[in-house]
């Protein structure tokens, strides 16, 4: 299995407070991506990053920001959470762009009471 | 918006049946189709990517198609194992390299 880690595993949190999501590879891998996975859609794409520092963002991006200072972290933060980011999170890696295979992290679950 | 659309939504067969089921794509903007495995509680697993139009892969009894003129790709599973019950998801890849995720097959084996 990559050497990929999420932490929190399990995170309930309230409306309006911040939240960071970490992920963790040990693999050095250039490219991280971060997803999100609703009942009845495919995984979204919030934010990805192609290098430290080099980030952009995906399909549903809106509420989220993240940073990548070092090769093998990726954090995705919520300024503020809001209920409708309620969701399952996936972090995601890959050696290089262009039909290349993402390995998966394990998840982290997500609740915005 | 691309949309990536996969057929059945989910599927019960009988152990020693073969199925297949579906993913429909843009045929414009294609760089790769992807198909993952998903088990329950466990993370995507990578089985194929494919590239070039009439490509077909093979990994055991788990096979796939692409056709990237008309915008699709099959998935077959011969001889189902209660092992090979699990969600499988196709994902197109775009000439930027974004990968555009269906919701899935979910496949149910029954003994």
């Amino acid at each position: 299995d990559a050497g990929i880690t999420q932490s929190p595993r399990h995170k309930v949190t309230e409306t309006g407070t911040p939240v960071t999501l970490r992920c963790h590879q040990t693999e050095n891998h250039r490219y991280m991506y971060w997803y999100r996975q609703d009942p009845g859609h495919g995984l979204r794409l919030i934010h990805y990053s192609y290098g430290v520092k080099d980030t952009d963002k995906g399909e549903v991006s809106d509420g989220y920001s993240v940073s990548r200072s070092k090769t093998e972290d990726f954090l995705l933060t919520l300024e503020s959470a809001t209920s409708s980011q309620t969701s399952v999170y996936f972090c995601a890696i890959s050696a290089s762009a262009g039909a290349d295979t993402q390995y998966f992290g394990p998840g982290t679950r997500l609740t915005v009471l | 918006i691309l949309n990536v659309e996969q057929s059945p939504q989910s599927l019960h067969v009988q152990e020693g049946d073969s199925t297949n089921f579906t993913c429909s794509f843009p045929s414009s903007n294609f760089y790769a189709l992807h198909w993952y495995r998903w088990e329950t509680a466990k993370s995507p697993e990578a089985l194929f990517v494919m590239t070039l139009n009439g490509d077909e892969k093979k990994k055991g009894r788990i096979s796939a198609t692409l056709n990237t003129k008309e915008g699709y790709s099959y998935l077959y599973i011969k001889g189902s194992q209660p092992e090979d019950s699990a969600t499988y998801l196709c994902a197109f890849e775009d000439s930027n390299y974004q990968l555009i995720w269906g919701a899935g097959t979910k496949l149910i084996i029954k003994p």
